[in-house]
């Protein structure tokens, strides 16, 4: 089955540190993975998503993520966290099988702290 | 952000209640969705329409019912719910290319609680 792990709830970092978001999936054939932020009292925004190709994605607002096929792993980054990045990521994957209508499995949400 | 506009933000409502809530992309997608967001559990895909057309229908109670007039609204009537149907309810919109490649953008939500 298909399925996306976010192994913390909370993540907390230093502002200027480097962040990371911890993602993992599973998925027959190949993955399409996205990066969604929701902000406190928001809806979600899109980051960033890999498709094909080079296994370093960039996205919006300076983040960016590994695509690892080895250890079905999609980690979000950033070289120095912002106290304005504080919110709650979530990682999906699209289903592509032939009778999920190519929906999205979604992670749960991992809340980024990121403390002055 | 624009692009996707729910109504009510907030919606306070009783039991025996009949409310809707409102969507509105100005994206000229061809999909719009219906999730429901508790806290600390994954998103909850409820509906689909596609080109106006429900395609998915994720096992949600008869007490929801979606409504798609036209590719750019979406409704979600409300009747008789329940306490634990109190939650953030997220509507989306799409271009849906058949390739799986297209992200969603969502509105802000509609926060839901029922008494």
């Amino acid at each position: 089955a298909q399925s996306v792990a976010q192994p913390e709830d909370q993540v907390n970092v230093a502002e200027g540190n480097p962040l990371t978001v911890k993602c993992t999936y599973s998925v027959s054939g190949n993955p399409y993975l996205f990066w969604y932020v929701q902000y406190p009292n928001r809806g979600l925004q899109f980051l960033l998503k890999y498709i094909t190709g080079d296994n370093l994605v960039k996205g919006s607002y300076g983040f960016e993520a590994e695509f690892n096929k080895s250890q079905t792993s999609f980690h979000l980054k950033k070289p120095s966290a912002l106290v304005s990045d504080s919110a709650l990521y979530f990682c999906a994957v699209r289903d592509m099988s032939m009778d999920s209508n190519y929906q999205l499995i979604w992670g749960a949400g991992t809340k980024l702290i990121i403390k002055p | 952000e624009t692009g996707v506009t729910q109504t009510p933000r907030h919606l306070v409502m009783g039991m025996t209640n009949k409310k809707s809530l409102k969507c509105e992309q100005h994206l000229g997608h061809n999909a719009m969705y219906w999730y429901k967001q508790s806290a600390k559990k994954p998103l909850e895909l409820m509906f689909v329409y596609n080109f106006k057309e429900q395609t998915e229908n994720n096992s949600v109670p008869s007490r929801f019912s979606p409504e798609c007039p036209n590719s750019s609204h979406l409704f979600l009537h409300l009747h008789t719910l329940q306490p634990e149907d109190s939650a953030l309810y997220l509507c989306a919109s799409s271009q849906v290319r058949g390739d799986g490649t297209g992200e969603l953008f969502f509105g802000e939500g509609s926060r839901l609680t029922v008494l």
